[in-house]
């Protein structure tokens, strides 16, 4: 079956430095989509991307979808410490189906 | 704002007791999904529906079972509680719909369930 990995599991970094986290599935992609679980939460939707080599920003963050669709990546400049929490990746999936998470990236930021 | 609401948040059983999860969702999603997360292994699927009374196998079904008498609520039961099955439970809700930016997951707050 379907299997989404995600590097690097865990990553600390200091405050203002960048982070990036990588997933990578074994089959083709329909779309991806991340979300954010911070520390004692629950899983947040982020984002989702369609399209082959799509980029997509959200102030600090930036999303791309890879050309193959069958990897994705989350970057994160000048990092603050309210981006701590776990980063998943969830490959999908058509209409209404389920997605698969890979396992998540755990950031810590010091400040 | 999609409300998913978990009906515990917290929850300590002994081993062979019969365990319900309830989630309750208040958008009127389609489908709904029960996952376990432990660490270092992310979320794993153990069932979803997309519809009343219909249900799917996820990644990791067994001992586990589903009900799905109503839309808004999915309940995840443990037949026979056993010490691996000490988690966080989640369950998530979502959209059926032919525009795929709908099919975003909503999740409740968790259930950590201790069986001792």
């Amino acid at each position: 079956g379907q299997q989404v990995m995600q590097i690097p599991q865990y990553q600390h970094v200091q405050e203002g430095e960048d982070f990036t986290t990588y997933c990578n599935s074994s089959t083709t992609l329909s779309n991806i989509q991340w979300y954010k679980q911070r520390p004692g939460g629950h899983p947040v939707f982020l984002i989702q991307l369609v399209k082959s080599g799509e980029v997509k920003k959200q102030k600090r963050l930036t999303f791309q979808f890879g050309e193959a669709k069958k990897n994705s990546s989350l970057h994160i400049t000048a990092t603050q410490t309210t981006d701590v929490g776990t980063y998943f990746c969830a490959g999908g999936g058509n209409y209404g189906q389920n997605f698969v998470f890979g396992p998540g990236t755990r950031l810590s930021v010091l400040p | 704002d999609v409300k998913v609401t978990q009906s515990s948040r917290y929850l300590v059983k002994r081993t062979g007791e019969k365990v319900f999860l309830e989630c309750v969702q208040d958008m009127d999603h389609e489908n709904m999904f029960w996952y376990r997360q432990d660490p270092g292994l992310g979320l794993r699927l153990i069932y979803f529906s997309y519809d009343v009374k219909m249900k799917e196998k996820g990644d990791i079904p067994e001992g586990y079972s589903v009900s799905r008498e109503k839309k808004e609520r999915f309940s995840l039961i443990l037949e026979s509680a056993s010490t691996n099955q000490t988690s966080m439970y989640l369950c998530a809700s979502s959209l059926i719909s032919g525009t795929l930016a709908k099919n975003i997951q909503y999740f409740g707050a968790g259930t950590r369930l201790s069986v001792l």
